[in-house]
Formats: C-alpha cells, structure tokens, sequence
C-alpha cells in the first residue's frame, strides 16, 4: 500500500504567518490534488498538479508538484482564520484509486 | 447544483443489525467511491464503481457490501454491523477515476 506522509500532523500559527505543508512518498504518482476539509463536512478539492515541477497558485495558496511527482508541497501565505481545517493531498496511483494523505490540521488564531 | 448526497448524516445502531447508507450523485459521474475516517488513520478506501455494475474492493471492504444498479446511486450496505465499524463514511464521486473528487458530507455511524 503506498504511502502519502503529511507535515507538520498540527499546525497552530497566528493570523498573518505563512507556513508550508510538506506531502511526501517513496511512490511515483500520475498526479496529485490538495483538499481541505472542515468540521462536520467532507472534502473539498483545491487544486491539481499533474506535470512534475508544476506550481499553481490560489489567490494566497501555491502548490506544487515535486519534479519527480513523488511529493508536493502547499505554502499559504499571510495566514487567516478562514484558512482553519484540515489540508489533504491525495495521490492518483493510476491504478483506479486516489491515495490520501494522514493530513495536517492548521488552526489559525486571530 | 452539483453535490453527492448522503444519507443518513448520523446513525447509531446496534451490533448485528442490517444497515445501508445511501449516497447519490447528480452530477453524471461514472466514478464513485467510499472511504471512512478515522483518527491517524486518514481516509481509507472501501469500494469503489467504475461504472454501473461494475465494483471493486478498496483496502478495507471486509464487512461491507455495495451495488451499482444506476450510475446515480452507490448504497455501502453493513450486513452485520460491528463496533470497529464505528467511522465517518464519506461517499465520492468524479468524472474520471482518481481525479478531481466531489465528496458528500459525511455519515457518522456508531455501532453499540
């Protein structure tokens, strides 16, 4: 079973801080989407890299693509409340399943 | 608007009695999926649909059951549930497999 490792587990930062979420596996995937999920709710998608190197942005989020397209990072900057959830990245093996990641929980505090 | 519906939203059941969460999609998906959450654990895959009548088991499927008998509707049925069952049931959806998920809201079981 492949494996998609999620860091920091936990991050809890100040309102205006950036940070960076770091997805990392030993497995080579076809492409690689981030999502968010909040309390109460399932997840919802953000973005998808596909072509390794690739960097996309989101207003403040910008993900991207390792050049071998075995990990991914997403770095949000200038942080807001509105930012608090959970951050997924889940991995297309190919093989008719998306792998998830153990996810980082983010709480920014006003 | 385009969404995965499930139901129920909460249930809390006893051991051994028959159960089935519902989810539908309206989005004409041929790709659907379900997955449960558990703490350290992440988003795990149970079964999943490529197509009508057409179904494979994820990594944990044993005491679970599904059918695709319209491309719509992907029922995760529980034929004796137990209490290692007790997760967060999230039903998902997409045009393509293993891209770009819709997921529904979540079922929280509890098995007692």
């Amino acid at each position: 079973t492949q494996l998609l490792e999620q860091s920091p587990q936990f991050l809890s930062i100040q309102e205006g801080e950036n940070l960076t979420v770091y997805c990392n596996s030993s497995s080579v995937f076809s492409s690689l989407q981030w999502y968010r999920q909040e309390p109460g709710e399932g997840p919802v998608l953000l973005v998808t890299v596909v072509t390794g190197g690739e960097v996309k942005k989101l207003k403040r989020l910008t993900f991207q693509f390792g050049d071998a397209r075995k990990d991914s990072s997403l770095h949000i900057t200038a942080a807001q409340p509105g930012d608090t959830g959970l951050y997924l990245c889940a991995g297309n093996t190919g093989f008719q399943k998306l792998v998830f990641g153990t996810g980082t929980r983010l709480l920014v505090s006003p | 608007e385009a969404q995965v519906t499930q139901n129920p939203r909460y249930l809390i059941t006893v051991t051994g009695k028959k159960l089935t969460v519902t989810c539908s999609q309206n989005m004409n998906h041929e790709y659907m999926s379900w997955y449960r959450q558990d703490p350290g654990l992440g988003l795990r895959q149970i079964y999943y649909s490529m197509n009508v009548e057409v179904t494979d088991k994820g990594d944990v499927p044993e005491g679970y059951k599904v059918s695709r008998k319209e491309k719509r509707n992907f029922p995760l049925i529980l034929e004796s549930p137990s209490p290692n069952q007790t997760s967060l049931y999230f039903c998902a959806s997409s045009l393509l497999f293993g891209v770009d998920y819709t997921f529904g809201s979540g079922t929280r079981l509890t098995v007692v």
